[in-house]
């Protein structure tokens, strides 16, 4: 499958603190991508990551490919109450998975 | 403009109609998508439509059908609704493989 899995499913922090999710997947990619889902709304694309690089920055966001884990995370530095969502990752094929909701408390 | 437009925004239907959700969309890709999101907020594709060919089609039930007129619209055909059918469905597009935007969804509940 070339779903991506993300991994926690839940996590709660404090406004200030860093958020860090992981996301799995099983086939070889061309690359992989964080998208962001507030409630009730549509996904809205974050950031692409290609396979030939290991890390990109974007913002307060961080996402690291380790392709020979066939894996990526991605830091939320200095979250804010606004970065409270559902965050996805996706392969080739954009088929996802459950997501990690983050909820930043105030 | 909304670049991925999907109607209706919300549909309340009894079991056994057939619906049809639309979408279009203005950004000139080549490929859309519809997924189905159930209350435990999984994202699981659906259809993939490259140049109005379907080139995704995970296991649905053969009561959903896609119909892609030309490559801005790939709407979404749902007959003999069951009470399992109920969920947000999305609209995607993206060019090629890149950055996908999505529709505001369609929240199905099927009574």
């Amino acid at each position: 499958s070339q779903q991506g899995e993300e991994d926690p499913q839940a996590l709660s922090i404090q406004e200030g603190e860093n958020a860090t999710m992981n996301c799995s997947y099983k086939t070889s990619i061309n690359n992989l991508q964080w998208y962001r889902q507030n409630s009730g709304r549509g996904l809205v694309h974050l950031i692409l990551i290609r396979s030939n690089e290991r890390e990109k920055h974007s913002g307060r966001l961080r996402v690291t490919l380790d392709t020979s884990k066939k894996s990526s995370s991605l830091l939320i530095t200095a979250s804010r109450a606004a970065d409270t969502a559902s965050y996805f990752c996706a392969t080739d094929k954009l088929s996802f998975g459950a997501g990690t909701t983050v909820t930043v408390r105030a | 403009d909304t670049a991925v437009s999907q109607t209706p925004k919300y549909l309340v239907t009894q079991m056994g109609n057939d619906k049809s959700i639309k979408c279009e969309q203005n950004l000139g890709h080549d490929t859309m998508y519809w997924y189905k999101q159930d209350s435990k907020k999984f994202l699981k594709i659906m259809f993939s439509y490259n140049n109005k060919e379907l080139i995704i089609n995970e296991t649905v039930p053969n009561r959903f059908s896609p119909k892609s007129p030309d490559k801005a619209h790939l709407n979404l055909h749902i007959n003999s609704l069951e009470l399992g059918d109920s969920a947000v469905y999305f609209c995607a597009s993206s060019y090629r493989q890149g950055e996908a935007f999505f529709g505001q969804g369609t929240r199905l509940t099927v009574v």
